[in-house]
């Protein structure tokens, strides 16, 4: 089974310190997504990952930052925490299959999450 | 709004009932799959039914697409409290391996 692994389940932090989540995944996928989950708003997407020392910005990449330097590994890094990114975090990776088109099955896996909580 | 809008947002049911779950969307896509979030934990894929496909059975659960309207249902047949978890439909967009996910709805089947 793929197995997505967060370092913490439930995390507490204090306004401008430095923050890092980290995320494993064991099935070798290229893949890899920093979500926030907030009641109201659903899934939003930070950054991803799509190799090694890639990335590109999601939908809400602002006060975030990622790091990605072995295949298996992507942390999320909060430069400077503040009490709006109190939020859940969830970690997902996937394996594309083809280029293009009906190909695809880009199932998404994903950690068990960890919250912040920004004081 | 957002790519993969889920309706209704809250859904109560009592066991041994069907609950439908339909899922809205803006753009083409390649795919479109259903998750499932228990509380306070991570998402679980459950089904993945391609634009080229109208029906799709796993289980007790069916899915229905209808690309002409840009939507997708979910039926769970026979439901059970464990059944009780949030779900969410996301799209790809044709982009890739990025996905958009809906809002999500919530499902209580009660004993």
């Amino acid at each position: 089974d793929v197995k997505v692994t967060q370092s913490s389940r439930y995390l507490v932090k204090r306004t401008g310190e430095k923050v890092f989540l980290e995320c494993v995944q064991d099935m070798d996928h290229e893949n890899m997504f920093w979500y926030r989950q907030d009641p109201g708003l659903g899934l939003r997407l930070i950054y991803f990952s799509y190799d090694v020392k890639m990335k590109e910005k999601g939908d809400i990449p602002e006060g975030y930052s990622v790091s990605r330097e072995k295949k298996e590994r992507f942390s999320l890094i909060l430069e400077s925490a503040s009490t709006n990114q109190t939020s859940m975090y969830l970690c997902a990776s996937s394996f594309y299959y083809g280029t293009s088109g009906l190909l695809a099955k880009n199932i998404q896996y994903f950690g068990a999450g960890t919250r912040l909580s920004v004081l | 709004s957002q790519q993969g809008e889920e309706d209704p947002q809250a859904l109560s049911i009592q066991e041994g009932e069907n609950a439908t779950m339909n899922c809205s969307y803006k753009t083409s896509i390649n795919n479109l799959q259903w998750y499932r979030q228990n509380s306070g934990r991570g998402l679980v894929h459950l089904i993945l039914i391609r634009s080229n496909e109208r029906e799709k059975h796993s289980g007790r659960l069916r899915v229905t697409l209808d690309t002409s309207k840009k939507s997708s249902s979910l039926l769970i047949t026979a439901s059970r409290a464990a059944d009780t978890a949030s779900y969410f439909c996301a799209t790809d967009g044709t982009s890739g391996s990025r996905l958009t996910f809906g809002e999500g709805t919530q499902l209580t089947v009660n004993p």
